[in-house]
């Protein structure tokens, strides 16, 4: 069973930031936060991961928050092929956990 | 650079029949493997992954099972499919420094009729 919480679907403005939000109240101190999206009939892309800190990389930008609770997936300015099922993940050991995840859609 | 192909890419099989699905890495040396399988309009299913040759760990009973005969190869059978059986299956791979930043294959589409 996954350990996160996402909702099931939300909508973005292209050119607009795309927020999309993750709760793991039950993350232990070893466990990352992963992201991944899935883009039809495709397999999933690695975004990004930490573990307490804030990261940012070319793709996207995750905050956690202080008590490692929530974390959330930032996506600066959205575009069409920004469209996708968005997995949030916390992981310890080999086994990389997929729950239902947030499906993305950028509207025009 | 490393590489992930598994196939066949499509397959319609029969009920009661056998099912074999290949995946290999190139390019990388002792990875972690992972077959996934994702039912229509669900998530993604972690079936089994391994972290070494003859190391699998299955993480769904069924009627499925995967093996690894070499280092790069993952191997993912059943005897006798079910209907259930129907779906995307995907292999996986990530560095054995066990990162958890998985590279995933094109996916093979199960439909059994």
């Amino acid at each position: 069973d996954a350990k996160t919480t996402q909702p099931p679907s939300m909508d973005c403005a292209e050119g607009r930031a795309a927020n999309l939000p993750c709760n793991h109240s039950t993350i232990s101190g070893n466990e990352y936060v992963y992201w991944y999206r899935q883009i039809h009939s495709q397999g999933p892309q690695y975004i990004i991961h930490g573990l307490k800190n804030n990261e940012t990389n070319e793709m996207a930008s995750l905050i956690i928050t202080e008590d490692r609770k929530s974390s959330t997936l930032i996506l600066p300015h959205a575009t069409l092929r920004d469209t996708a099922v968005y997995y949030c993940i916390v992981r310890e050991a080999y086994d990389m956990r997929f729950g239902a995840g947030t499906r993305l859609t950028v509207k025009p | 650079s490393q590489t992930i192909h598994q196939w066949p890419a499509t397959l319609v099989q029969p009920v009661g029949s056998p099912l074999s699905l290949e995946c290999t890495v190139e390019g990388t040396s002792n990875p972690n493997l992972y077959w996934y399988r994702q039912a229509a309009g669900r998530g993604l299913q972690l079936l089994f992954y391994s972290v070494g040759i003859g190391q699998i760990s299955s993480e769904v009973p069924q009627n499925l099972s995967a093996s690894r005969p070499q280092d790069r190869q993952f191997i993912l059978s059943s005897k006798k499919l079910l209907l259930s059986d129907s779906g995307f299956y995907l292999c996986a791979w990530s560095a054995s420094r066990n990162t958890g930043e998985l590279f995933f294959g094109e996916g093979s589409r199960l439909t059994v009729l």
